[in-house]
């Protein structure tokens, strides 16, 4: 059974473009979530999607946008990137049954963001 | 203050060890507690998952939560080089989906 994936693995950027980050969940899942990983703030929430509708959300700017299309599959968008936005972006997808996740989510290997 | 605390370590043990990792929180509403590990340049991949109060194991692994004293616990027996990764706890609310909140991470180097 495949996992989680994630595109691009790596790419650089620099201040003021945008980027996409592509997620593909495990075959049956229906939740995908996204965090933000950096070495001083650790593994942050940043959105949730369950059946193309936007679950759950943290506390980031409006900049940080996100999707998910009708096979689950989803996409996150930053915009005006920023050199603080240099960070491993992970995708997490769960069954979601039912609408209630009991935490056990999996992860993809990530999407490693540089902002120049 | 940060609703979950967690060491950072770094900890570094001898092959055969009893590791003890630990975390604690504020927010008495979780429900849902869990051990992820992650290596290098890799996702978080779960280890252990505990609902409420008491103790799971699995293999070498036991996971205990205290909801009393807001404070879980991952114990690894007969620790292996192969268990050298950082050691992430998480918890969530009842009902919050994909939403969980991450303690900073313990590194755990077992040596030879």
């Amino acid at each position: 059974k495949a996992g989680v994936t994630q595109t691009p693995r790596y790419l650089i950027k620099t201040r003021g473009q945008q980027v996409t980050l592509s997620c593909s969940p495990i075959s049956g899942h229906r939740s995908v979530s996204w965090y933000q990983q950096t070495p001083g703030q650790g593994l942050q929430f940043l959105f949730e999607y369950f059946s193309e509708t936007q679950r759950n959300k943290g506390n980031f700017p409006g900049r940080f946008s996100g999707r998910q299309f009708s096979n689950s599959r989803s996409e996150m968008n930053v915009s005006t990137l920023e050199l603080g936005d240099s960070a491993l972006y992970l995708c997490a997808s769960s069954r979601g049954q039912g609408g209630l996740n009991t935490g056990e989510l999996f992860f993809g290997e990530g999407s490693r963001l540089t902002v120049l | 203050q940060k609703e979950v605390e967690q060491d950072p370590g770094p900890l570094s043990v001898p092959e055969g060890a009893i590791v003890s990792l630990n975390c604690t929180y504020s927010n008495s509403a979780f429900q849902y507690f869990m051990w992820y590990r992650q290596y290098s340049r890799k996702g978080p991949e779960l280890l252990m998952y505990t609902y409420s109060s008491g103790n799971k194991e699995d293999g070498r692994f036991t996971a205990q939560v205290d909801k009393s004293s807001k404070y879980i616990s991952l114990f690894i027996r007969d620790s292996q080089p192969s268990d050298s990764a950082t050691y992430l706890c998480a918890m969530s609310l009842y009902n919050q989906g994909g939403k969980l909140i991450f303690g900073q991470g313990t590194e755990l180097s077992v040596k030879p």
